[in-house]
């Protein structure tokens, strides 16, 4: 079944420009983590969040977690052409063997 | 350090004909795999994923099945390929409990069912 579902599903913004992507998740969950995707291309992971987390940085990625909320953001500063790809979150729960679920992702185009 | 290997980068089979897609890990013990499908511009479809030689759970009952014979090897495959098995096939591996880590991917393969 679906967990994460981004939001909005596709985005396009200047070069320079802050992108924010957000995910909403509807059970309870162990971690959030984030993903990209370049075209015809496999993904790669960005970053991991725990549900004890509220906000985590790796470069000029930003990511806040809201378990009151079931929310989380991706926020990427001063966007570059090199970013345009889909984001995609992905939420791994509390029962044991139980896979990340993915949501269908964010497309960003960054347009130079 | 950690490599994941897929292939054939791309395929075209047609309808009816037998599918064989391999993943092999290297440089790690014990991984978790995964096989997903991904149709254009969508998200992942988690179609099998193992945490052992032998051990394989399915995920979404279709054509399709999943071997483990080694450790390091998940293999995907079908008897009798149908159009809608066209789509983007990705491996990938994670290591401890899966979903409570991060997941390590393939560079997938194109497959294109006629």
């Amino acid at each position: 079944s679906q967990q994460g579902e981004e939001d909005p599903q596709a985005l396009s913004i200047q070069e320079g420009e802050n992108a924010t992507m957000n995910c909403s998740y509807k059970t309870s969950i162990n971690n959030l983590q984030w993903y990209r995707q370049n075209s015809g291309r496999g993904l790669v992971h960005l970053i991991l969040i725990r549900s004890n987390e509220r906000e985590k940085h790796s470069g000029r990625l930003r990511v806040t977690l809201d378990t009151s909320k079931k929310s989380s953001s991706l926020l990427i500063t001063a966007s570059r052409a090199a970013d345009t790809a889909s984001y995609f979150c992905a939420t791994g729960g509390y029962s044991g063997n139980t896979p990340l679920v993915f949501g269908k992702g964010t497309r960003l185009s960054v347009i130079a | 350090s950690q490599t994941i290997h897929q292939w054939p980068a791309t395929l075209v089979q047609p309808v009816g004909s037998p599918l064989s897609l391999e993943c092999t890990v290297e440089g790690t013990s014990n991984p978790n795999l995964y096989w997903y499908r991904q149709a254009a511009g969508r998200g992942l479809q988690l179609l099998f994923y193992s945490v052992g030689i032998g051990q394989i759970s399915s995920e979404v009952p279709q054509n399709l099945s999943a071997s483990r014979p080694q450790d390091r090897q998940f293999i995907l495959s079908s008897k009798k390929l149908l159009l809608s098995d066209s789509g983007f096939y990705l491996c990938a591996w994670s290591l401890g409990t899966p979903g409570d880590h991060e997941q390590y991917f393939g560079p997938g393969t194109r497959l294109t069912v006629t």
